[in-house]
């Protein structure tokens, strides 16, 4: 079975704190993405890479980097946390193809005090 | 600019009755459509998807969808409603670089 992998599904971190938030996916997808969801927006991309080392900014990528050192993995990270970072963080893959559609993991609720 | 539509902020229908939520689409080019599912907590699950060919797709759970060029709409329709149904369902839309472009998505409550 497919799968996306975020590796805390909740965490409560402090102002200032640097945060890094893990995402693997056993399906060999090129494309890695994390997007930031809050009530009434949707989904809103914050970055993604369609290939190891690689990166773009998504439309919302202020106060958020992101590493992928390995094709499995994609990190996020907050070098900064402040309270408006609180939100759902969902991390999805895909093939690169024409038709290549998204796959999810479960979400990292993250709480900024 | 690329942008997808959910008019519909929160729906709520009886057990058994028809569902129709509504998407609107902006894209220059052809689209590719999607429908995702989300239950509550959960990650994003997708229900359908249209590339090209017949406008009307079959999905899981028994939902289908209509792409209409002409409206720039991909509706999601199941003919009766369960329980279970009871979700956020988003729609969104791919280009031809890999980006997805997601709705605000709707609320649907299923009354017993």
């Amino acid at each position: 079975d497919v799968k996306v992998t975020q590796s805390s599904r909740y965490l409560v971190k402090r102002t200032g704190e640097k945060v890094f938030l893990e995402c693997v996916q056993d399906m060999d997808h090129e494309n890695m993405f994390w997007y930031r969801q809050d009530p009434g927006l949707g989904l809103r991309l914050i970055y993604f890479s369609y290939d190891v080392k690689m990166k773009e900014k998504g439309d919302i990528p202020e106060g958020y980097s992101v590493s992928r050192e390995k094709k499995e993995r994609f990190s996020l990270i907050l070098e900064s946390a402040s309270t408006n970072q609180t939100s759902m963080y969902l991390c999805a893959s895909s093939a690169t193809s024409a038709t290549g559609e998204l796959f999810f993991g479960e979400g990292s609720r993250l709480t900024v005090l | 600019a690329q942008s997808v539509t959910q008019p519909d902020i929160h729906i709520t229908v009886s057990e058994g009755a028809s569902l129709e939520l509504r998407c609107n689409y902006s894209y220059g080019a052809t689209p590719y459509l999607f429908w995702y599912v989300q239950s509550p907590g959960q990650g994003l699950q997708l229900l359908l998807k249209y590339f090209s060919g017949d406008t009307l797709v079959q999905g899981i759970k028994g939902f289908e969808a209509e792409f209409k060029r002409s409206q720039s709409s991909f509706n999601l329709r199941k003919p009766s409603v369960h329980w279970s149904d009871a979700a956020e369902y988003f729609c969104a839309v791919g280009d031809n670089f890999n980006k997805f472009y997601f709705g605000s998505g709707t609320k649907l409550n299923v009354k017993p």
